[in-house]
């Protein structure tokens, strides 16, 4: 069974559509995160949540809206896309990192590669 | 703001040596730094962390040390093989818990 799977693997759409990732993780963890990364391979957060509720926005546009049904769960709808957003997309899940010592591994998904014609 | 850097030529080495990577950042000192790889068309996945009070941390073939009065990490692979041919991503906590700053990660080629 995939840990963390997210669909779909490939998505190709025009400018100005609304599209969205979905992510499932099986691994109990409580906290899930999206990533972004760029043509030049930067891999840079987009946003974090743990159970349930939003902990990181990096200055994302509002165009951007993540949501948690439950733990499991993390999915991303895009509005009014840009060529800009044309990137891989990458969801992941750990433990929580906010305990006294942090640090948990990130496990991630195989990817979205988002082409915006 | 926090700036990871990571060489961005790839290296390439023959295989049975040891392949060295680096990771520097600046402007801040991180709780912890993890290190992960990336083949193609996957996600990252994770190798290594290692905390500020740890010099040295083992796994089989992979070595991290991390030296917090130079800011810099490094990563080896001993006797290394083709099959450790990836791309390799630094990645120090960021300003929360909640954040992991990558860098652009390194190449390694290892040849037969």
């Amino acid at each position: 069974d995939t840990a963390v799977s997210q669909t779909p693997k490939y998505l190709v759409t025009q400018m100005g559509n609304d599209k969205s990732i979905k992510c499932e993780q099986n691994l109990g963890h409580d906290t899930m995160y999206w990533y972004k990364q760029d043509s030049k391979k930067f891999l840079k957060i987009m946003f974090s949540y743990n159970n349930k509720e939003l902990i990181i926005n990096e200055t994302v546009p509002n165009r951007f809206s993540p949501k948690s049904p439950d733990k499991a769960h993390l999915n991303l709808h895009i509005n009014s896309l840009e060529l800009g957003d044309s990137a891989v997309y990458f969801c992941a899940s750990s433990h929580d990192p906010g305990h006294r010592y942090g640090g948990e591994k990130l496990f991630f998904g195989s990817g979205t590669q988002l082409s915006v014609l | 703001s926090q700036k990871i850097e990571q060489n961005s030529e790839a290296l390439n080495i023959q295989e049975g040596k040891t392949a060295t990577l680096t990771c520097n950042y600046t402007n801040y000192s991180p709780a912890y730094l993890q290190w992960y790889r990336q083949d193609p068309g996957r996600g990252p996945v994770f190798l290594l962390l290692i905390r500020e009070n740890e010099k040295e941390k083992r796994k089989e073939r992979l070595k991290v040390t991390f030296d917090t009065t130079l800011k810099q990490s490094l990563f080896h692979i001993t006797a290394s093989q083709p099959a450790d041919s990836a791309t390799y991503l630094c990645a120090p906590e960021g300003d929360s818990s909640y954040k992991l700053i990558f860098g652009s990660g390194t190449r390694l080629l290892v040849r037969p």
